[in-house]
């Protein structure tokens, strides 16, 4: 299967900073992304979902002003957490599909993020 | 956002049972049904896309059948090794569509 990778796979930040994700698909093109999170507990939550070269559509009740993504490459997207706050703690996963995947999307590992 | 139910939340068994887990989500507009196993740390693994009613997917000891009439799905595990030990999801989607997922499924398989 593709193989996407993630990182920072874990990250700790202070009240009102901004934290930068990236997700990268290595062997295949990316042509569509996904930026997941989940709560303890809750299932895996979409929050966007993004096209190569195009601005991200936001699921509702996620701040695009909050939650930057940007998804400038066929092999790259990011996920900026601008002012993170303590209830933005959560874990983030993206995914991406695209090319010969058809229906098949093919997960990160996921970044743990901890705002103190 | 829509309802993806799986059952049971855990699962404990021991090495060499069978054992199996539902998966439901809505009848209508189906698209597709995916199977992941996560295991700590790592990425989620995709095991099944199924698309067809009646569907039926077997990879090595695991398989999958899909209902998209009564909108549910098995996944089936035989003769369970500490290895299978994982949590299980599903989700629902499609191509070019976010998927909709469920809890998981927690499985424990010990010696």
């Amino acid at each position: 299967g593709a193989v996407v990778s993630q990182h920072p796979s874990r990250v700790i930040c202070k009240s009102g900073t901004s934290v930068k994700i990236e997700c990268r698909s290595l062997d295949f093109q990316a042509t569509t992304m996904f930026w997941y999170r989940q709560f303890p507990k809750q299932s895996l939550m979409l929050m966007a979902t993004s096209n190569e070269g195009s601005k991200a559509t936001y699921e509702q009740g996620v701040e695009k002003d909050k939650f930057l993504i940007n998804h400038a490459s066929l092999t790259l997207s990011t996920l900026t957490v601008t002012s993170a706050h303590p209830e933005d703690s959560s874990f983030y996963i993206c995914s991406a599909s695209g090319g010969t995947s058809g229906f098949e999307q093919f997960f990160g590992p996921g970044t743990r993020l901890t705002v103190l | 956002i829509l309802n993806v139910e799986q059952s049971p939340q855990s699962l404990h068994v021991q090495e060499g049972d069978s054992t199996n887990f539902t998966c439901s989500f809505p009848s209508s507009n189906f698209y597709a049904l995916h199977w992941y196993r996560w295991e700590t740390a790592k990425s989620p693994e995709a095991l099944f896309v199924m698309t067809l009613n009646g569907d039926e997917k077997k990879k090595g000891r695991i398989s999958a059948t899909l209902n998209t009439k009564e909108g549910y799905s098995y996944l089936y595990i035989k003769g369970s090794q500490p290895e299978d030990s994982a949590t299980y999801l599903c989700a629902f989607g499609g191509s070019g569509y976010a998927l909709n997922f469920g809890k998981g499924t927690s499985l424990l398989v010990t010696p």
